[in-house]
């Protein structure tokens, strides 16, 4: 059976500091990738998602960049944290299409 | 601009109770239904979905939820919920073959014993 993957699942990073987060799955190959946060009261928002190694497509305009190294693992980084990318990062993936497998999500808080 | 509406952010209901979640896309064309579930503590799971044909659909625990394309509806109903129905849902809509989804702000669901 497929299983995902995220670490850490919690995280409190200073303003400025760097950040990696990443994600794997087990048991499937070739799949669809995406990572959303969801903020306090609010839905989840798609933020990147990536279809093949290398292929990293961004849905809105950030503070951070997502890399997919392997056919199966996920990374989100940033350089330099703010303030406002405090929140809860989601991991997915899909083999078809549409439906989508959620990961445990990271908590991260930025002071 | 593309959009996924759910009405209620806090949702309180005793037991056996009867519970519908309301949810309205604003996308044109073909659309991918989803409703999905986060129980305290797990991983936010798929409830129910549609695609295609018989719009009232079947998902797991009791729920079920219809399209109503005329609306741009797609509510989240169960005829009783039980205590640990207590949970946030979410709605969703896939509107494009990459697979990405646009989510409704969720609502917090509270079943009191």
């Amino acid at each position: 059976s497929q299983t995902i993957h995220q670490w850490p699942a919690t995280l409190v990073q200073p303003v400025g500091s760097p950040l990696s987060l990443e994600c794997t799955v087990e048991g499937t190959s070739n799949p669809n990738l995406y990572w959303y946060r969801q903020a306090a009261g609010r839905g989840l928002q798609l933020l990147f998602y990536s279809v093949g190694i290398g292929q990293i497509s961004s849905e809105v305009p950030q503070n951070l960049s997502a890399s997919r190294p392997q056919d199966r693992q996920f990374i989100l980084s940033s350089k330099k944290l703010l303030l406002s990318d405090s929140g809860f990062y989601l991991c997915a993936w899909s083999s078809n299409p549409s439906e989508q497998y959620f990961g445990p999500g990271t908590r991260l808080t930025v002071t | 601009a593309q959009s996924v509406s759910q009405h209620n952010h806090h949702v309180i209901l005793s037991e056996a109770a009867s519970l519908e979640l309301g949810c309205n896309y604003s996308y044109g064309g073909t659309v991918n239904l989803f409703w999905y579930v986060q129980y305290p503590g797990q991983h936010l799971q798929l409830l129910l979905k549609y695609f295609s044909g018989d719009p009232l659909v079947k998902g797991i625990k009791g729920f079920e939820a219809e399209f109503i394309k005329s609306k741009f509806s797609f509510n989240l109903r169960k005829p009783s919920v039980q205590w640990s129905d207590t949970a946030e849902y979410f709605c969703a809509v896939n509107a494009d073959s990459w697979g990405k989804l646009q989510f409704g702000a969720g609502t917090q669901v509270v079943v009191t014993p």
